[in-house]
């Protein structure tokens, strides 16, 4: 199986901040990530596909990037309705396997 | 705009079997992929497997032998079902909607989750 390794795994952050959150993969895979964010209680939304590609309708403050197998979330400013977790999705092979998550909190 | 929506029972009893359904409106299932997904309370979320509107699937491999999916496509409903459970089958389910076409393969809609608790 292919592991995700998310750093941090905790991130006390302030309203402002800009905030980067890093992704390894064990192996290549290609182009294949996205960035799911969850909010206490609901379910993961999309954020990014493709590892940069924003899902329409989130806001312009989130990118991401790839270098190698490395892939960097970046949220440039961050807002109140962004203290949350964030899990990266590796989709480039089976079994399709998740980040272990990275809870950004005040 | 594409909804889903989890149902089934909320307790399960060890060794029987989870059974959810998934109800998809605003969209139809045909020609999309439908994955099953699972999150421990307090932990981190793991892929089940998907399951094609024409029957295929692809199961993870850690739960492969546990797990059958399958779907109605006249009800707009593909369902999962796991056998013998265990306590550590608690989770929160998911059924998501899996866009797998290249260059953006991605989980784009996501149903709220539902709370199954395997106990006596």
């Amino acid at each position: 199986d292919i592991q995700l390794t998310q750093s941090p795994s905790f991130l006390s952050a302030s309203v402002g901040d800009r905030v980067t959150i890093t992704c390894r993969a064990s192996q290549g895979i290609s182009s294949y990530l996205a960035w799911y964010q969850q909010e206490p209680g609901k379910a993961p939304t999309l954020l990014i596909s493709a590892a940069s590609t924003l899902q329409s309708g989130v806001p312009s403050r989130f990118s991401g990037s790839r270098s190698g197998t490395e892939f960097t979330l970046t949220i440039s400013s961050l807002q109140p309705e962004d203290f949350a977790t964030y899990y990266c999705q590796q989709l480039n092979d089976y079994p399709l396997t998740f980040g272990g998550g990275t809870k950004v909190e005040i | 705009q594409v909804q889903l929506q989890e149902s089934g029972p909320g307790l399960v009893k060890p060794s029987e079997t989870l059974s959810l359904t998934c109800t998809v409106s605003g969209g139809s299932i045909i020609s999309y992929h439908w994955s099953w997904i699972r999150q421990p309370p307090g932990k981190g979320l793991e892929w089940i497997g998907y399951i094609y509107y024409d029957g295929s699937t692809i199961y993870n491999p850690s739960l492969k032998s546990r797990v059958s999916f399958s779907v109605d496509t006249s009800k707009n409903q593909f369902s999962l079902k796991l056998t013998s459970v265990t306590a550590a089958d608690t989770a929160v389910y998911y059924c998501a909607r899996s866009r797998l076409e290249l260059p953006t393969p991605r989980f784009d809609y996501w149903g709220q989750g539902t709370l199954v608790t395997v106990s006596s």
